[in-house]
C-alpha cells in the first residue's frame, strides 16, 4: 500500500482531457515538490514533470502538472493514442526519510 | 548524451549477496545525486537508496536498510549497490538513476530464489 494514492486506471477518447490525481500528506506532498513519470511496457520510466509543474525538455505543453495542499495532479489535454501508458507520481517523505512513489495509474486511450 | 549502463544482476539464493554497478557517461557525474530504483514485475517503481555528490550522505528505504549499501566512485563515474542478506521480496529490475529519475539505466534483473 503506497503512501501516495493514485487511481489504478483512467481512460479517455482522443482529443479530450484526462486528469490523474496523487494524494499524499503533510509529510510529503504538503512539504515537497512532486515529480511525474510516464512508463511504457518494457521501458524505464521517463520523467515528465518536476518541481510540481515544470515540464522536462521535450514534453509537450498539453501535459501539465499542478499541486494544491497535500494533493497533486497531472493533466493531459488533446489526448493521443501515444499517451497510453502508466503514470506515476513521486515525492520526498519527511517521515520515511526517503522518496516514495504512487501506485501508478494506467491510462487507456479509447 | 547521458548514458547509464547497469550491470551485476543475476539469480541468487535467499541470504546471498550481489553487487550492482552503474557506469555513467555524458554528464558531470560528481555534480549529481545518484539513486537506485527497483521495479518488481507488474508493480510500480520503488526507490531503494540514494547518495549525494561526495558520498557523504546516503539514504535507504526501510526494507533494505542494514542489508544494502550504496557507494560511488567519482573518478570512475560509477555507482554501486552492495546487496546482502537478499530475500525473495528483493526480486525486481534494478535501475540506476540520476537524481530521482532525470535519467535512467536500462536496468539489471535481480532474482532471489532457491
Amino acid at each position: 500500500q503506497s503512501v501516495l494514492t493514485q487511481p489504478p486506471s483512467t481512460s479517455g477518447t482522443p482529443g479530450l482531457r484526462v486528469t490523474i490525481s496523487c494524494s499524499g500528506s503533510s509529510s510529503n506532498i504538503g512539504s515537497h515538490d512532486v515529480l511525474w513519470y510516464q512508463q511504457f511496457p518494457g521501458s524505464a520510466p521517463k520523467l515528465l514533470i518536476d518541481g510540481n509543474d515544470q515540464r522536462r525538455s521535450g514534453v509537450p505543453d498539453r501535459i501539465t502538472g499542478s499541486k494544491s495542499g497535500t494533493s497533486a495532479s497531472l493533466a493531459i489535454s488533446g489526448l493521443q493514442a501515444e499517451d497510453e501508458a502508466n503514470y506515476y507520481c513521486a515525492v520526498w517523505d519527511d517521515s520515511l526519510h526517503g522518496w516514495v512513489f504512487g501506485g501508478g495509474t494506467k491510462l487507456t486511450v479509447l | 548524451e547521458v548514458h547509464l549502463v547497469d550491470s551485476g544482476g543475476g539469480l541468487v539464493q535467499p541470504g546471498g549477496s550481489l553487487r550492482l554497478s552503474c557506469a555513467a557517461s555524458g554528464l558531470p557525474f560528481s555534480n549529481y545525486w545518484m539513486a537506485w530504483i527497483r521495479q518488481a514485475p507488474g508493480k510500480g517503481p520503488e526507490w531503494v537508496a540514494n547518495i549525494n555528490q561526495d558520498g557523504g550522505q546516503k539514504n535507504y528505504v526501510d526494507s533494505v536498510r542494514g542489508r544494502f549499501t550504496i557507494s560511488r566512485d567519482n573518478a570512475k563515474h560509477s555507482v554501486h549497490l552492495q546487496m546482502d542478506s537478499l530475500r525473495a521480496e528483493d526480486t525486481a529490475l534494478y535501475y540506476c538513476a540520476v537524481n530521482t529519475g532525470d535519467y535512467w539505466g536500462q536496468g539489471t534483473q535481480v532474482t532471489v530464489s532457491s
